[in-house]
């Protein structure tokens, strides 16, 4: 697998509260993605990042935010958690040996909101 | 706003057997078509890809197939086994902003039965 890694793996948190998903690769590509994997939705863009302090929106990405303010980290935050944001996020990254497009994934952080 | 169908979302086979998995995307613009396999509690991993030159691409047992005039292309896998059986997700390129992103299907579980 890719050098990606993601942490929280797990965590179970309340309805209101702030919870901050990271993702960590050491590839050094430049585009870094979040997903949501949601049954029967398969996964869906929440944001998504092109370099360091850039960042854009995905589908789904109310109540989202991101931040990168290095290569390597990609934050994702939910500023105040609802129990519809239960789902197992997913970082990805891609760019790296001459293609844009082939993307890699993370092993994933299963949330709960309660 | 773009999509991409897959169809079937559940395909139960025999080992042996092939399977077809197919899938419809809106943007004529698309050029990259990957598709994924996430096994139970894993990642998705990318398996096999096609660009838009090109109408079909193999590797060992898996093919993918790209027709541009229909927007439609297919995953097949032939003398299944059972570590075959895992969910399924094709994607389909499109490009925002100047940046290229991915959309997914919604999955296909294939199950391989011995």
């Amino acid at each position: 697998d890719a050098g990606i890694t993601q942490s929280p793996r797990h965590k179970v948190t309340e309805t209101g509260t702030p919870v901050t998903l990271r993702c960590h690769q050491t590839e050094n590509h430049r585009y870094m993605y979040w997903y949501r994997q949601d049954p029967g939705h398969g996964l869906r863009l929440i944001h998504y990042s092109y370099g360091v302090k850039d960042t854009d929106k995905g589908e789904v990405s109310d109540g989202y935010s991101v931040s990168r303010s290095k290569t390597e980290d990609f934050l994702l935050t939910l500023e105040s958690a609802t129990s519809s944001q239960t789902s197992v996020y997913f970082c990805a990254i891609s760019g790296q040996g001459g293609s844009y497009n082939e993307q890699f994934f993370g092993p994933g952080t299963r949330l709960t909101v309660l | 706003g773009e999509n991409v169908e897959q169809h079937p979302s559940t395909l139960s086979v025999q080992e042996g057997d092939s399977a077809v998995i197919k899938c419809t995307y809106s943007d004529s613009a698309s050029n990259y078509f990957p598709w994924y396999k996430q096994e139970l509690g894993k990642r998705p991993q990318l398996i096999i890809d096609i660009r838009s030159n090109v109408g079909e691409k193999k590797d060992q047992r898996i093919a993918v197939t790209l027709n541009k005039t229909a927007k439609h292309f297919s995953l097949h896998i032939t003398e299944t086994q059972p570590e075959d059986s895992a969910v399924y997700f094709c994607a389909a390129s499109i490009k925002a902003g100047g940046y290229n992103k991915l959309i997914f299907g919604a999955g296909t579980r294939l199950a391989v039965h011995p």
